[in-house]
């Protein structure tokens, strides 16, 4: 099974800084099949990135991901008051995992 | 619009069994590959299975923690899509999210969950 591993496990910041998230695999995801996830309070998860660097539909172009292999980062250019939630990486290729999570808290 | 509402939740005692549904619109569902996430209670996403669509074969494949107690399976002429629960433990306490998958993109859409809570 593939461990993620995500990093750091809050990050606090204020509107209008730049967010970088990173998500370490134990092993290479296939085909860059990682997702990004945002979760806010009381809500379902919403689908943000997939394959590593596509945004989801609707997904303003402030967030974008990158990374391939073991190392993945997901970055929030210009950080709104709604971007402020709970993050999760996922790889859907070989099984499914999921991070832990990165919380991302106002400053 | 897309939607998935999930139902069938609620307290259960460790042994005992439930089974989740997830009605599904606003998409062909029998074309669909769906799968099921937990939560537990202040805790992170959790995979729990996936079944492919009939046409692509229809089979299923669960997370390790589940796999032998947990099933998966799908109605096409209801458009609901099911999770038979069984030998269930406290640790399986959570919120039980229905997504659908597609193979190169993840988890698309979600419902908004249902709390299964395990306890005596």
């Amino acid at each position: 099974e593939i461990v993620l591993t995500q990093s750091p496990g809050t990050l606090s910041l204020s509107p209008g800084e730049r967010a970088t998230l990173s998500c370490r695999a134990s092993q290479s995801v296939s085909s860059s099949y990682l997702a990004w996830y945002q979760q806010k309070p009381g809500q379902a998860p919403r689908l943000l990135i997939y394959g590593a660097s596509s945004r989801a539909t609707g997904i303003p172009d402030r967030f974008s991901g990158s990374g391939s292999g073991t190392d993945f980062t997901l970055t929030i250019s210009r950080l709104e008051p709604e971007d402020f939630a709970v993050y999760y990486c996922q790889q859907y290729g070989s099984s499914r995992t999921f991070g832990q999570g990165t919380k991302l808290e106002i400053k | 619009e897309v939607q998935l509402v999930e139902s069938g939740g609620g307290l259960v005692k460790p042994g005992g069994s439930l089974r989740l549904s997830c009605a599904a619109s606003g998409f062909t569902f029998s074309n669909a590959w769906m799968s099921w996430v937990r939560q537990a209670p202040g805790k992170g996403l959790e995979w729990v299975g996936r079944i492919k669509s009939k046409t692509d074969g229809g089979t299923t494949d669960y997370a390790a923690p589940v796999k032998g107690r947990f099933t998966i399976s799908r109605d096409d002429s209801k458009n609901t899509l099911y999770l038979q629960m069984n030998s269930l433990k406290t640790e399986d306490t959570a919120v039980y999210y229905c997504t659908t998958f597609k193979p190169r993109s993840g988890s698309d859409y979600w419902g908004q969950g249902t709390l299964v809570t395990v306890s005596s």
